[in-house]
């Protein structure tokens, strides 16, 4: 079985500010795991991905997350919040113990003031 | 680039009706998947489908069917809509060779 949480439904920054969105896993094989973003009224978009090799990740849009086994984390990070990344985001896993299918989070919705 | 397709952005149907969402993706995908988004609940997977004229039951296939008699296109069902069926339906395709899944842009679906 597979599963993701992703702590705090909404989290709340200023432009410029670190942004991290937290996400944790659990899968009782090697996972592939995902962050997304959605804008309003948007399907999903791929921002980063890891499958194997080097832990930490690097996305579009100057996000990162590292994969950490320990913790069975994937927290996704940027330095300074831009307007523009307003938006939901949503971490997933998928691993040969799910089928390869991506289950979700329940979400982040990131607000960005000025 | 890859390209999921859904046939409508927006839908208002009343209660009783059958109600069929459509989705085509144009990279040879042999997975297709139905998601369901609500607020607070994240992507709830409805079925999905490994290859033509083959489906699977995802987490809540209640009051839900799909069709899927071409490799492109994959088909959500709604026998008899409800109010609580309103919601954001999500279109996802991933080939074998891949590991991530691509999206459609989403049917906004309200059942009156």
């Amino acid at each position: 079985a597979q599963s993701v949480t992703q702590l705090g439904s909404h989290v709340s920054v200023s432009e410029g500010a670190l942004v991290l969105l937290r996400c944790n896993y659990s899968s009782s094989v090697p996972p592939y795991l995902f962050w997304y973003v959605q804008y309003p009224n948007q399907g999903l978009q791929l921002l980063l991905k890891y499958t194997t090799g080097a832990t930490l990740v690097k996305g579009i849009n100057g996000f990162e997350a590292e994969f950490k086994k320990s913790e069975t984390s994937f927290h996704l990070t940027k330095p300074s919040a831009h307007m523009s990344d307003a938006a939901e985001y949503f971490c997933a896993v998928s691993s040969s113990g799910g089928s390869y299918i991506p289950t979700f989070g329940r979400g982040t919705s990131l607000i960005v003031h000025p | 680039d890859v390209k999921v397709t859904q046939s409508s952005r927006y839908l208002v149907k009343r209660t009783g009706e059958k109600v069929f969402l459509e989705c085509v993706q144009d990279m040879d995908h042999e997975n297709m998947f139905w998601y369901r988004q609500d607020p607070g609940l994240g992507l709830r997977l409805i079925y999905f489908s490994y290859d033509v004229k083959m489906k699977e039951k995802g987490d809540i296939p209640e009051g839900y069917s799909v069709s899927r008699e071409k490799k492109e296109r994959f088909s959500l069902i709604l026998e008899s809509a409800s109010t609580n069926q309103t919601s954001m339906y999500l279109c996802a395709s991933r080939g074998y060779q891949n590991t991530e899944a691509f999206f459609g842009q989403g049917t906004r679906l309200t059942v009156v």
